[in-house]
Parts: C-alpha cells; sequence; structure tokens
C-alpha cells in the first residue's frame, strides 16, 4: 500500500532550465509534506517542507506546490544546477496520529551542463 | 555537534547471526526514526522513539527486530536471526519535538550473506 508515490523514476534537465518533481498521495490525513534530497553514500537531507494549510512554499531556487484536492505536491527547481543532481525523495506525515512519515520511491534528477 | 551518526557504516554477517547497530543523534532532539531503505525504494518507516518511549512500530518490524532508546539519547536496533531478506540500509534520523524536519545519519549498510 503506497501512500506516497513518486511515479517517474529518473528526470533528466538542461542546466539553467526547470526541474519539476512530482508526487502524489492517498490519505487525505496527511497534513504535512516534506522534499529530501540524497546523493550517493549519505543520508536523505531535508530540502523544503509545506503544511497542508499552505498551497505554496518558497526557498530560493526550490518552490514546492500543494494541491490538496487532487492530493498532488510538486517541488520546482529553478535554475537548475550540475549540483542539483540526486535523488529526491517526497515525504508526508500526519502529524495529528502520531510522527510517522512515509516516503516515496525517490526520482532521481540529472541536470546536465 | 556533527549531526545524526551511525555505527558501524557497513556490516556483513552471516544468515543466523546477530547484529546490532548504534545511532547517536543529534543532541536536543527528543526524537529519534528508524527506517530501512532498499534499492530503488524509499526509507521505509521502523519505528520512533519520543525521548525514552517507543511510540511507534511498523508492521515491517517483525519479532526478530528490537530497538531501545534507554536513556533518551542513542539508540540501538538488533536484528536477531539475521536472513538475507534484511539485507538493506538502515538509517537513523532525529528531529525537535515541535518540528517535521528529520535530520538523517549516513545509515549503515547490512549485507546478510
Amino acid at each position: 500500500d503506497q501512500q506516497v508515490k513518486q511515479n517517474s523514476p529518473s528526470l533528466s534537465v538542461q542546466e539553467g532550465r526547470i526541474s519539476i518533481l512530482n508526487c502524489d498521495y492517498t490519505n487525505s490525513m496527511f497534513d504535512y509534506f516534506l522534499w529530501y534530497k540524497k546523493y550517493p553514500a549519505e543520508g536523505p537531507t531535508f530540502l523544503i517542507s509545506i503544511s497542508s494549510i499552505k498551497d505554496k512554499n518558497e526557498d530560493g531556487r526550490f518552490t514546492v506546490f500543494l494541491n490538496k484536492s487532487a492530493k498532488h505536491l510538486s517541488l520546482h527547481i529553478v535554475p537548475s544546477q550540475p549540483g542539483d543532481s540526486a535523488v529526491y525523495f517526497c515525504a508526508a506525515s500526519d502529524n495529528t496520529g502520531g510522527f510517522k512519515t512515509i516516503f516515496g520511491a525517490g526520482t532521481r534528477l540529472f541536470v546536465k551542463a | 555537534d556533527t549531526g545524526v551518526s551511525q555505527d558501524p557504516r557497513h556490516k556483513i554477517t552471516k544468515r543466523g547471526q546477530n547484529v546490532t547497530f548504534r545511532c547517536d543523534p543529534i543532541s536536543e532532539h527528543n526524537r529519534l526514526y528508524w527506517y530501512r531503505q532498499t534499492l530503488g525504494q524509499g526509507p521505509e518507516f521502523l519505528t520512533y522513539f519520543q525521548n525514552e518511549a517507543q511510540l511507534e512500530k511498523s508492521r515491517l518490524l517483525s519479532d526478530r527486530f528490537s530497538a531501545e532508546r534507554p536513556k533518551g539519547s542513542f539508540s540501538t536496533l538488533e536484528i536477531q536471526r539475521t536472513e538475507q531478506g534484511d539485507s538493506a540500509m538502515y538509517l537513523c534520523a532525529s528531529s525537535h519535538s515541535q518540528g517535521n524536519e528529520q535530520f538523517f545519519g549516513p545509515g549503515t549498510r547490512l549485507t546478510v550473506l
């Protein structure tokens, strides 16, 4: 039962262009969403998050959009840089039911110079 | 503070042996999480602690798995009678009680022969 789905295993983008990573969820109780970035041989690192009371959160080159009716969120990276090449995980938690966090399978982003 | 640390980084064991992993969280964090990650998948929640109390365990955590956080600081994850299917990366993360953002350690890669 995959409650958080990232349907694109990989994405390739030219440097300077926009990267859009997508994530869908099924559990309507999720009220907080996060994106993590992972380089090889390292643990995931937190990138950006959004509460279910918002529909957009921006931090520098990174913006997360949340569409609750569609149970969909996306991460936009603009402009993309070669150093952004990594695996990106979408994650969701239900804070009223505890703080267990459910992760998607990840999308590997390649940013070509 | 240098972040979340995990020991060992790699463990190779024979089927049927017991193994124990250690996690040292960021010192002021009172929540600690254990995840398992296999190739091509995101981190799968195993269990989490608030201080020394284990508040939730996943159905993935069979009777062979046990986790402790005796003094509310470091934690150990023990796997008894290891099986080949236990081969995975075991990740530990910690967080403040007021935040959803989790800080991950580098993981312990377990190989069961």
